[in-house]
């Protein structure tokens, strides 16, 4: 059980096009999913927090509107990075919390995108 | 704030080795703690948890104990395998602004040679 899967795994695409990410609980509902950035050999940063049904909630320094959230559904969120750029290159993870559940405090990873912008 | 602050790595260990990787923390109330496992290419896998003091976790002869007096969470394991290579992150839960995020550690990578 819990288990979130992402798509796409891997991402290429050229500087100034939007890819989308997506986030799914398989087998649980996620009112709450968590978006993070992971650089190479470094810590996971917090991004921003999904909430379905309403606007997401974003850390302090990331820009909402180059990182798009939907919480379309309790099974899905999406991330988009809109007009690419180099340094947005990076691993991108998502969590879902189940809502649900006995344990509401842990919270359940994706495998990971890795995006690639030339 | 809330921080977490691991020992720094990688460390290097033979098989059948024993590992402690040091974790402590500062927080506000009584948060979760989480030890969380990264494999090479993939996403985190929560590898164990303990939600109040004097709680031990423990999952795949990995333990570790909440110890609210010395505000640690140290993961041991007594006889490391080379399919333990990975990096390992603490965690604590934080329930600023009701959304119950996570705040992680900087990581620490092992790596078990035969």
């Amino acid at each position: 059980g819990a288990v979130v899967s992402q798509h796409p795994s891997r991402v290429i695409c050229k500087s100034g096009t939007s890819v989308k990410i997506e986030c799914r609980s398989l087998d649980f509902q996620a009112t709450t999913m968590f978006w993070y950035r992971q650089f190479p050999k470094q810590s996971l940063m917090l991004m921003a927090t999904s909430n379905e049904g309403s606007k997401a909630t974003y850390e302090q320094g990331v820009e909402k509107d180059k990182f798009l959230i939907n919480h379309a559904s309790l099974t899905l969120s999406t991330l988009t990075v809109t007009s690419a750029h180099p340094e947005d290159s990076s691993f991108y993870i998502c969590s879902a919390r189940d809502s649900a559940g006995a344990h509401t405090d842990t919270q359940y990873f994706g495998p990971g995108t890795r995006l690639t912008v030339l | 704030g809330n921080s977490v602050t691991q020992m720094e790595g990688p460390v290097t260990l033979s098989e059948e080795a024993f590992l402690t990787i040091n974790c402590t923390y500062t927080a506000t109330g009584y948060p979760s703690l989480f030890w969380y496992v990264q494999y090479p290419g993939e996403g985190l896998q929560l590898l164990l948890k303990a939600t109040k003091a004097d709680d031990k976790g423990s999952n795949k002869g990995f333990e570790a104990t909440y110890r609210k007096e010395t505000t640690s969470f140290h993961l041991e394991k007594g006889s490391v395998q080379v399919s333990d290579s990975a990096v390992y992150f603490c965690a604590l839960s934080d329930l600023g602004g009701g959304y119950n995020k996570l705040i992680f550690g900087a990581g620490t990578r092992l790596a078990v040679h035969p």
